[in-house]
């Protein structure tokens, strides 16, 4: 596609369901991140993709957070056991790459999900 | 210590005139990059302009420019002639550990954002 697409755009569930959460980057894109954004927390960092690997995972906040990728496509981030301080808007980010040549690539953004835990 | 600070939650313009949005950056690594984003109501990211640590010019694009001084550490946001549509939320981010041994992971920590609102 053009864009990052990332869905589904809302969700809301109730406090210990789990969620899945979609990213579909932009075609070749081998970079693939995660965003939290929070009123408390500002835009924080959770987990980066080199194609299907996660060298970077320190910004997941906890054990329940988990992510994956496939094909070198298609990210989900599944939350377990969702808490109310879950609630936030994810955003995915791509960027062609990483490597030295390519520094000042920038990443792009999705237009998030906004979770809502009640 | 913060990495970037953005020290205005908050900022007015009139319309066809120029604002700065200010950021300051933290970093011991010689080889970073400053990006700006901006953030409408509508929620989207999108990327204004980038300067690296070792680019001798400041970046220009567009009606964006970026005021860079590096021994001050700070990469400041300048618009010119500013439209009504420039109304948003405004994030200075940082990617740290470029051409460092090894390969820079390219995360990207963000300021607390501005919030600039253009007065016609």
């Amino acid at each position: 596609g053009a864009g990052v697409s990332q869905s589904p755009s809302n969700k809301v569930t109730e406090k210990g369901k789990d969620v899945e959460l979609r990213c579909d980057p932009i075609s070749g894109h081998t970079a693939l991140y995660w965003y939290r954004q929070s009123l408390g927390q500002g835009l924080e960092f959770l987990i980066y993709f080199q194609g299907n690997s996660a060298p970077d995972k320190s910004g997941l906040p906890s054990d329940r957070f988990s992510a994956e990728r496939t094909g070198g496509s298609v990210s989900t981030l599944t939350i377990q056991r969702t808490q109310q301080e879950d609630s936030a808007v994810y955003l995915c980010a791509s960027s062609r790459s990483t490597a030295t040549a390519d520094s000042n690539q920038p990443q792009h953004f999705g237009d998030g999900t906004r979770l809502s835990i009640l | 210590a913060q990495k970037i600070t953005q020290t205005q939650p908050g900022m007015f313009v009139q319309e066809k005139e120029a604002v700065t949005l200010d950021c300051t950056y933290d970093t011991s690594d010689q080889s970073y990059g400053l990006f700006w984003y901006k953030q409408p109501s509508s929620g989207e990211m999108i990327f204004l302009i980038y300067q690296g640590s070792y680019d001798e010019q400041n970046a220009t694009e567009g009606r964006y420019s970026l005021n860079f001084q590096k021994a001050r550490k700070s990469a400041n946001l300048v618009i010119s002639a500013s439209q009504l549509g420039d109304s948003a939320m405004y994030f200075c981010a940082m990617r740290e550990g470029l051409w460092a041994g090894g390969t820079s992971y390219g995360k990207l920590t963000f300021g607390q954002g501005t919030i600039l609102t253009v007065h016609p």
